[in-house]
């Protein structure tokens, strides 16, 4: 196992509502960097938080949110939600620059209906 | 054009063939490659870093072609186990993300 755990495991919302996805990074990690998975697809990167502060971003709209604590875990919130945001979220906890091996927890699965 | 491309396959390997595929990359300011594994509804796992000298690790051999912006994967004598998902991965310099590719797929038949 990595140590990266998230919560929850499933979830099932509707058009419009909003959600919230936790995520505890592994010990020592400083770095949590969040991607969507949809069906048959690659990771998205969504963004990346380094030391409390958003540190990049993907092609994704203003109602992608973050927020990284004191601890290193972080949020990931998502406001209005699409059918289209149905998907596997995946964070990935690191020690600094992206080229440093990334640990994926086991990821929120989404369904927006 | 997608920043990591990857023909999804699925590649069906008979137990005990090699199996290569090659994935393209469109930014040549790429710095950093990987190969991740991904089993059927779980996380990516890091397989291997891709260095410019190419690497091996057991049965794994992986290759960076700079100039052609590819990158290859080789698996010799496939396992069952070796079914799996593998994901090409970039990261791009100056910017602190990975870039994936939507994945080969590898069956292992036996």
């Amino acid at each position: 196992e990595t140590g990266v755990t998230q919560s929850p495991t499933h979830l099932i919302k509707t058009r419009g509502q909003q959600v919230t996805l936790r995520c505890s990074s592994q010990s020592g990690h400083n770095t949590v960097s969040w991607y969507q998975q949809a069906l048959g697809q690659g990771p998205q990167f969504i963004f990346q938080y380094y030391r409390e502060e958003e540190n990049g971003r993907g092609n994704f709209p203003p109602r992608f949110s973050g927020l990284q604590f004191p601890n290193y875990s972080s949020e990931l919130n998502v406001n209005a939600l699409e059918l289209d945001d149905s998907a596997l979220y995946l964070c990935a906890s690191s020690l600094g620059r992206a080229d440093n091996e990334q640990f994926f927890g086991p990821g929120t699965r989404l369904t927006v209906l | 054009r997608k920043e990591v491309e990857q023909d999804p396959g699925p590649f069906n390997v008979p137990e005990g063939a090699t199996v290569a595929f090659n994935c393209t990359y469109s930014n040549s300011a790429s710095q950093s490659f990987f190969w991740y594994r991904q089993d059927c509804r779980k996380e990516p796992k890091l397989l291997m870093s891709v260095y410019s000298s190419g690497n091996e690790d057991g049965r794994f051999t992986a290759q960076l072609n700079r100039a052609s912006q590819y990158i290859s994967l080789l698996i010799r004598d496939s396992k069952l186990s070796d079914s799996a998902t593998y994901l090409c991965v970039v990261n791009i310099e100056g910017n602190n993300r990975l870039a994936f590719g939507k994945g080969n797929q590898v069956v292992v038949i036996p």
